[in-house]
């Protein structure tokens, strides 16, 4: 079955350090993976997706299939990447999102 | 343009009751999905709608339901009210659903009393 899993539910960083927050997954076959991103107040938003290799805010995520993993990184925190962050892939049937309960990143001035 | 409207944006029901909350999609946006969030069990998919024809459902009981209208908006329903229910009900839209990027709106907060 399709499972997310983000071990860490808070993780709290100095300005300036770098970040990882992790996500492993389980799926049958080559999943197409996102990262979303929930800042204080806001909306659930996309922050990126494996498939178009991009960099935003900063923040990149590498899928490795051999450790089923799709850590998201950034070299440099800052204050306004605190917020809660969840890793998803599609889920059991088409047309729907498994999410990964979340991770708190706190930035720490 | 204008964002996912979710309404009501917060609702106090008793335990057997029901409820009804609205989606408004974004404009063109002809899939809307519903996730419910809890603090427990995180965000959770009930199910996705397309042209007015339910596509897939999750694994929730029989007294969640939904329908999409002509005009892409949507309702979910959950009948005979438990406190379980209480929760953070999120609808998002897509162009066409699939693992296509999601547009959420601000949710309705259910509270069951």
């Amino acid at each position: 079955a399709q499972r997310v899993t983000q071990p860490e539910k808070l993780l709290s960083v100095f300005k300036g350090a770098p970040v990882e927050l992790k996500c492993n997954y389980s799926y049958s076959g080559s999943p197409e993976l996102f990262w979303y991103v929930q800042y204080s107040r806001q909306r659930l938003q996309l922050l990126l997706r494996h498939i178009s290799r991009e960099s935003i805010k900063g923040f990149t995520a590498d899928l490795n299939k051999g450790e089923t993993s799709f850590h998201l990184k950034k070299p440099f925190a800052q204050e306004e990447d605190s917020a809660m962050y969840y890793c998803a892939l599609p889920g059991a049937g088409s047309y729907q999102l498994t999410f990964g309960k979340g991770t708190k990143l706190s930035v720490i001035p | 343009k204008a964002g996912v409207t979710q309404t009501p944006r917060y609702l106090i029901k008793t335990r057997g009751q029901q409820v009804t909350l609205s989606c408004s999609p974004i404009s063109g946006h002809r899939s809307v999905s519903w996730y419910q969030q809890t603090p427990g069990q995180g965000l959770q998919f009930l199910f996705e709608y397309f042209s007015e024809t339910q596509r897939n459902k999750g694994n929730f009981p029989g007294r969640f339901s939904g329908r999409q209208f002509s005009n892409s908006r949507s309702e979910m329903n959950v009948s005979t009210l438990e406190l379980g229910d209480s929760a953070l009900y999120l609808c998002a839209s897509s162009l066409t659903g699939g693992s296509g990027e999601l547009f959420f709106g601000e949710g309705s907060r259910l509270t069951v009393l």
